[in-house]
């Protein structure tokens, strides 16, 4: 079964860091591309940050480039955002969505989520 | 960037009705757009890829249209579990971006 398992989520002072992981079973873990994406309480989605599958291409949602590192290591299976220099807007649940090509079209989209952990920035 | 809009970012409907969910870019994505649907307190789901194909295991009552800035997700005849929030979002930048979402309530 594929799964995606998020953990890390914490509550943190603005100005700290916190480190998310997301271990994944049930497909070819560097095969794909896999991503952050992340819902402040009572709003929508925003992705946040993505990377390819070995690791080599990043992309970084303007609101979160400079502060938050996306990595993975794929002998371990798992995903990674380190966050630093926090604030309060960063307070939202994180998911981790696994990135899918549709051949025909070439069109990408996120197919497989997490049930996401929880970041609260608040002093 | 590219900007997502989507409309209205409300709507109430009964069991049974057609609803239309609208979603712009703010530039041409060709038929880079997606759909998710997500129930409360559960991750996303999608629904529609590459502007009009059906996700695996989505009910044929979904379908969704549209090329370049303006697409259209239509559910056929509303259902009890499709009482959710829907979301579009484009592909053709990398910086990939979401709609501020559509809450489907009931009337």
């Amino acid at each position: 079964e594929v799964q995606l398992v998020e953990s890390g989520g914490d509550l943190v002072q603005p100005g700290g860091s916190l480190r998310l992981s997301c271990a994944v079973s049930g497909f070819t873990f560097s095969s794909y591309e896999m991503n952050w994406v992340r819902q402040p309480p009572g709003k929508g989605l925003e992705w946040v940050s993505s990377i390819s599958g070995r690791g080599n291409t990043l992309y970084y949602a303007d609101s979160v480039k400079g502060r938050f590192t996306i990595s993975r290591d794929n002998a371990k299976k798992s995903l990674y955002l380190q966050m630093n220099s926090l604030r309060a807007e960063d307070t939202a649940v994180y998911y981790c969505a696994r990135g899918r090509i549709e051949m025909a079209t070439k069109d990408y989209s996120m197919d497989v989520w997490g049930i996401g952990t929880t970041v609260t920035v608040s002093s | 960037d590219i900007q997502m809009t989507q409309s209205p970012s409300s709507l109430s409907a009964s069991v049974g009705d057609r609803v239309n969910i609208t979603c712009r870019a703010s530039q041409s994505i060709s038929i880079y757009l997606n759909w998710y649907q997500q129930q409360p307190g559960k991750a996303p789901k999608v629904l529609i890829y590459a502007a009009s194909s059906l996700g695996s295991g989505v009910p044929s009552r979904f379908s969704g249209s549209g090329s370049g800035t303006d697409f259209t997700l239509l559910i056929s005849s509303l259902q009890p579990e499709d009482f959710a929030t829907y979301y579009c979002q484009q592909s053709y930048s990398s910086l990939y971006s979401f709609g501020g979402g559509t809450r489907v309530e009931i009337k």
